[in-house]
């Protein structure tokens, strides 16, 4: 089974800094690598799809890239609103599995 | 409107059975894959299970040992997950999520408020 480590756990941070979040695979997951936001009560929310599409309606500041095992999501300036948890999360054909990192916090510094 | 709506979750006795089930509407249900996704309280997400469109390609969590069985009837527009053997570490919420398209492996878009299901005795 793939496993996916996200770094850092947490990442402190002031409104209007870039954030770089990293997500590690423990084998090439190609590009079948998205990014979700959660915030506290409410379910996630996709950001990034096959490792570096904006799904509808994100911010053109959420930005992903990567491919392999690497991938990295980038807040190129956080905004008040995107102090949250960010899972990455892959997806395999055969066996049929899907794998959530264990999630990087973003706090306000 | 898009919308997955869960529900079937409540105190359960570890041992015993549960099914919670999902309602989807505002899209046309048969057409995509459709996936379980749990979250024990203050931790993080975890996949249970998936199913495409024509319930050709159905997948489990490892950890779950085969205790748990998913299901959709796309003319009620409907995802089941019937859980068996509870045990107190199934605590969580329980997800209703939607694939992005019709492969199995895309992206989850469009997600439920959960429902939480409690095993304890």
């Amino acid at each position: 089974e793939i496993a996916l480590t996200q770094s850092p756990a947490t990442l402190s941070l002031s409104p209007g800094e870039r954030a770089t979040l990293s997500c590690r695979a423990s084998q090439s997951v190609s590009n079948y690598l998205a990014w979700y936001q959660q915030k506290p009560g409410q379910p996630p929310r996709l950001l990034i799809y096959d490792a570096s599409n904006r799904a509808t309606g994100i911010p053109a500041r959420f930005s992903g890239s990567g491919s392999g095992a690497d991938f990295t999501l980038t807040i190129s300036s956080l905004e008040p609103e995107d102090f949250a948890v960010y899972y990455c999360q892959q997806r395999s054909n055969w066996p049929p599995r899907v794998t959530f990192g264990g999630g990087t916090k973003v706090e306000i510094k | 409107e898009v919308q997955l709506v869960e529900s079937g979750g409540g105190l359960v006795q570890p041992g015993r059975s549960l099914r919670v089930s999902c309602a989807a509407s505002g899209f046309t249900f048969d057409d995509y894959a459709m996936h379980w996704v749990r979250q024990a309280p203050g931790k993080g997400l975890e996949w249970v299970s998936g199913i495409s469109w024509n319930s050709g390609t159905i997948g489990y969590a490892d950890s779950l040992k085969g205790r748990f069985t998913i299901s959709r009837d796309n003319a009620k527009n409907s995802l089941y997950l019937q859980m068996n053997s509870l045990r107190t570490e199934d605590t969580a919420l329980y997800y209703c999520a939607k694939a992005l398209g019709s492969s199995w492996y895309d992206a989850f878009d469009i997600w439920g408020q959960g429902t939480m299901v409690t095993v304890s005795s």
